[in-house]
């Protein structure tokens, strides 16, 4: 079993849509949780980080994380089709140099 | 602020040839330094990571080594490639005890032909 777990997709959805992204995982251990958005050949770029059960807001983006089910999900209000990425989860832990990653979700928004 | 630098971006190389990849940071000092190997359509792959100077754990051995003769300055290399080391081959870097964040260059670009 993997330790993080994300659907690959591709999620396909019309402009302004809300998208919900998932990851869960079975390290109940993990305490840092971040999201990445990664466009074709770019390197992945931090969207968001959280350290805490419940919701993080920034603009249209929504963390949210659910430690009693080892589950976390990203919210994309208002999308657009500049949104349209792969879009990978992240864990760690605390003070152990390493990161796990979802294989990632392919998002399209469709104008 | 923090920057990362990795080149080139793109890398054509025949098989058996060798392989050097850089990747610097700057602002900050002592970074967590890690390589990453990212093949098409799937996840990310830990090569190696590096505390200090000097220090490199590997992940994945094969044919591949890292180095690290500067603190804010990580390489990867081969003696000689092969086909399955085509990727996108990607730095980063995280602060020591903030495993909250993980910063990533802009990648290369690896064909082996």
């Amino acid at each position: 079993q993997k330790e993080v777990e994300q659907d690959p997709g591709p999620l396909s959805v019309p402009e302004g849509a809300i998208v919900s992204l998932n990851c869960t995982y079975s390290n109940s251990a993990f305490q840092y949780f971040m999201w990445y958005r990664q466009y074709s050949r770019k390197g992945p770029e931090l969207l968001m980080y959280t350290y805490s059960s419940g919701n993080k807001e920034d603009g249209r983006f929504t963390a949210q994380v659910d430690k009693s089910s080892k589950y976390i999900s990203l919210f994309i209000r208002d999308s657009q089709p500049s949104d349209s990425a792969t879009y990978l989860c992240a864990m760690s832990l605390y003070n152990f140099n390493k990161f796990y990653f979802g294989s990632g979700t392919k998002l399209n928004v469709k104008p | 602020s923090q920057t990362i630098h990795q080149w080139p971006a793109t890398l054509v190389q025949p098989v058996g040839s060798p392989l050097s990849l850089e990747c610097t940071v700057e602002g900050t000092s002592n970074p967590n330094l890690y390589w990453y190997r990212q093949a098409a359509g799937r996840g990310l792959q830990l090569l190696f990571y590096s505390v200090g100077i000097g220090q490199i754990s590997s992940e994945v051995p094969q044919n591949l080594s890292a180095s690290r003769p500067q603190d804010r300055q990580f390489i990867l290399s081969s003696k000689k490639l092969l086909l399955s080391d085509s990727g996108f081959y990607l730095c980063a870097w995280s602060s020591p005890g903030h495993n909250e964040k993980l910063f990533f260059g802009s990648g290369t670009q690896l064909s082996v032909l």
